[in-house]
This record gives structure tokens, sequence and C-alpha cells, in this order.
């Protein structure tokens, strides 16, 4: 069963700018995390909030929480050309579940 | 290991045939989760250890997959009569604390697997 679904499925634009991903779920949760995948890699960890959490930043990424909406959204800012990789967020698919359910994705190209 | 390790990292096999596919998590991570990820998907949840036992094996698409992690570390997924639907990169993922609370995972490269 898939709880996040990404929004758009991909998109490019050129270095330095900035890029955001949308991601909605259908649950309450505890939290939501944002992973990355390189092509032919495992994913990665990038950031982790909490349902009592609006807002959180890390680097040049921030990360936004709208439990309200079932909705959160992930800004990269001044982007480069090694952010260019897949992105999925992750949320329990019921609340106190112990495992993750991921999105399909956003294809995140970055042009130089 | 400094991280999660899967072997082997490409498997190439015939219609039929049985399929190990190894996971080692992080060392202290009680936690284990197998993915399924198809080209051009997101990562579909399996299977899911704490300790030696499967808490969750949900995900596990019918009787021919098969998990176990018998001294509550290394994990074998196990694939009996191979079909071409089963071609896809098989992700292993270790945790140390719940998810629920603040648990992320950390994800090995994967195995693909290719079934002709």
């Amino acid at each position: 069963s898939q709880q996040g679904e990404e929004d758009p499925q991909a998109l490019s634009i050129q270095e330095g700018e900035n890029a955001t991903m949308n991601c909605s779920y259908k649950t309450s949760i505890n939290n939501l995390q944002w992973y990355r995948q390189n092509s032919g890699r495992g994913l990665v960890h990038l950031i982790l909030i909490r349902s009592n959490e609006r807002e959180k930043h890390s680097g040049r990424l921030r990360v936004t929480l709208d439990t309200s909406k079932k909705s959160s959204s992930l800004l990269i800012t001044a982007s480069r050309a090694a952010d260019t990789a897949s992105y999925f967020c992750a949320t329990p698919p019921i609340q106190g579940a112990q495992k993750l359910v991921f999105g399909q994705g956003t294809r995140l190209t970055i042009n130089p | 290991g400094a991280g999660v390790s899967q072997t082997p990292s490409n498997k190439v096999t015939e219609k039929g045939k049985y399929v190990e596919l190894r996971c080692d998590p992080i060392s202290g991570h009680t936690a284990l989760y197998w993915y399924r990820q198809s080209l051009g998907q997101g990562p579909e949840f399996l299977i899911y250890f704490q300790g030696t036992g499967a808490a969750d094996d949900s995900g596990l698409p019918n009787d021919r997959f098969f998990a176990v992690r018998p001294e509550g570390s290394v994990s074998t997924l196990k694939i009996q009569r191979t079909e071409r639907g089963d071609s896809a990169v098989y992700l292993c993922a270790s945790s140390l604390n719940r998810v629920m609370n603040t648990g992320e995972l950390f994800f090995g490269e994967g195995s693909r697997l290719t079934v002709l």
C-alpha cells in the first residue's frame, strides 16, 4: 500500500535555483522522513520531522509539515548538479507502525 | 562494518531457480527491513525483523518469499521458483531506534536480481 505520494513526479531546474517537492499522506503520523537516492544506489536519510513540528532546517534543506492537510514539502535552496537524484517521503502506514511506506518519488534533475 | 552490506550486488538467474540474498546490518541495530524496488518506483515494504523474529511480514508477495535472521544480525531473503516478475532491486535497511520515534533507516546499496 502506498502512503506518501510525491508531486511532481519529475522536476528539472537550472543550477542555483530552488527545488520544491511535495508529499501527501493518508493517515495520522508520528513523524515523516525524507530520503534521497542517487541512480543505482541505496537510499540516504535526509531529515525527519515530527508531527508536533511545523518546519525544520538542515543545511540547504527546509522541510515543512502541515498535519491538517496531511502534507509535507522539501525545499532545496541554491541547487547544485550533485543534488540530481530521486527524493522520497516516507511515513509509517498507520500511527505507531514500526515500518516506513515510501511514495513513488520525485526525480530531480539539476542542469548545469 | 560501517554500513549495511548486501551481497550479491547483482544476481542473474533463470526462471524457476532458487535465490538467496544476504544482508549484514549495522552492528547494534536490532531492526532490519527488506524492501523491493522496481524501476522508477519507490521501495515496497516486504518484511521487518525486530531481533530474530519477523515482526511484520505483511509485504511478502507470496509463499515463494521467505526471510530469516537466526542470530538477530545477518538476514537472508530467500526466493523459491523465481519468476520474471521477481526482477527488481532488493534493498535491506537497519535501524537503531523505533521508526515511530526517531528511527531513520540506513540502507544498503541493494541486490539487483534479474530473472531470465
